[in-house]
């Protein structure tokens, strides 16, 4: 089965910080994706990247980074957090691109931005 | 551009009910389809999916099959549990492009 985890399940921070959130894939999946959750609003695609180093900004990238240093890894980086950014922030994963493929998630990261 | 509308919810029902989820997207080419759950406090996992025109997804007594006439892939499940209280997310794929979610439907049900 795949698995996709994720470094934290909560995370407390305040206004300002700096904030990693991490997310690990054991498939070997090309592709990996960061996306937030906010109620009545869905799923919102954050960042994509479809290979090492390389990363694309989906639907709301302000604020935020992204690392992907090796293939298994994707990182999201809040340089300076705002209290706007509390949310959950969902990691997933997926063999390919095509129309075919799933998307695999990881638990979820709850952050609260104080 | 491509999009995904879902039936807003909350939908409440008691256990054994007869559940549908209505589900229509927007896409300029050829899609798969898929519906996600979210039981709470997890993330989100593949239900079903449907990748062509008429085809049916099935799992765990949930179905729905992909209309490109009426451009629907509606959720339903005959005869609902407790445990299957959770969030559902209709999302289309094509090639090339990000996966596009609809906002969710949460169900409720209670014994």
């Amino acid at each position: 089965d795949v698995k996709v985890t994720q470094s934290s399940r909560y995370l407390v921070k305040r206004t300002g910080e700096k904030v990693f959130l991490e997310c690990v894939q054991d498939m070997d999946h090309e592709n990996m994706f960061w996306y937030r959750q906010d109620p009545g609003l869905g799923l919102r695609l954050i960042y994509f990247s479809y290979d090492v180093k390389m990363k694309e900004k989906g639907d709301i990238p302000e604020g935020y980074s992204v690392s992907r240093e090796k293939k298994e890894r994707f990182s999201l980086i809040l340089e300076s957090a705002s209290t706007n950014q509390t949310s959950m922030y969902l990691c997933a994963s997926s063999l390919g691109d095509s129309g075919l493929e799933t998307q695999y998630f990881g638990p979820g990261t709850r952050l609260l931005v104080l | 551009g491509n999009s995904v509308t879902q039936m807003e919810g909350p939908v409440t029902l008691s256990e054994e009910a007869f559940l549908t989820i209505n589900c229509t997207y927007t896409a300029t080419g050829y899609p798969s389809l898929f519906w996600y759950v979210q039981y709470p406090g997890e993330g989100l996992q593949l239900l079903l999916k449907a990748t062509k025109a008429d085809d049916k997804g099935s799992n765990k007594g949930f179905e729905a099959t992909y209309r490109k006439e009426t451009t629907s892939f509606h959720l339903e499940k005959g005869s609902v549990q407790v445990s299957d209280s959770a969030v559902y997310f209709c999302a289309l794929k094509e090639a090339g492009t990000a996966l596009i979610f609809g906002k969710g439907t949460t169900l409720s049900v209670s014994s």
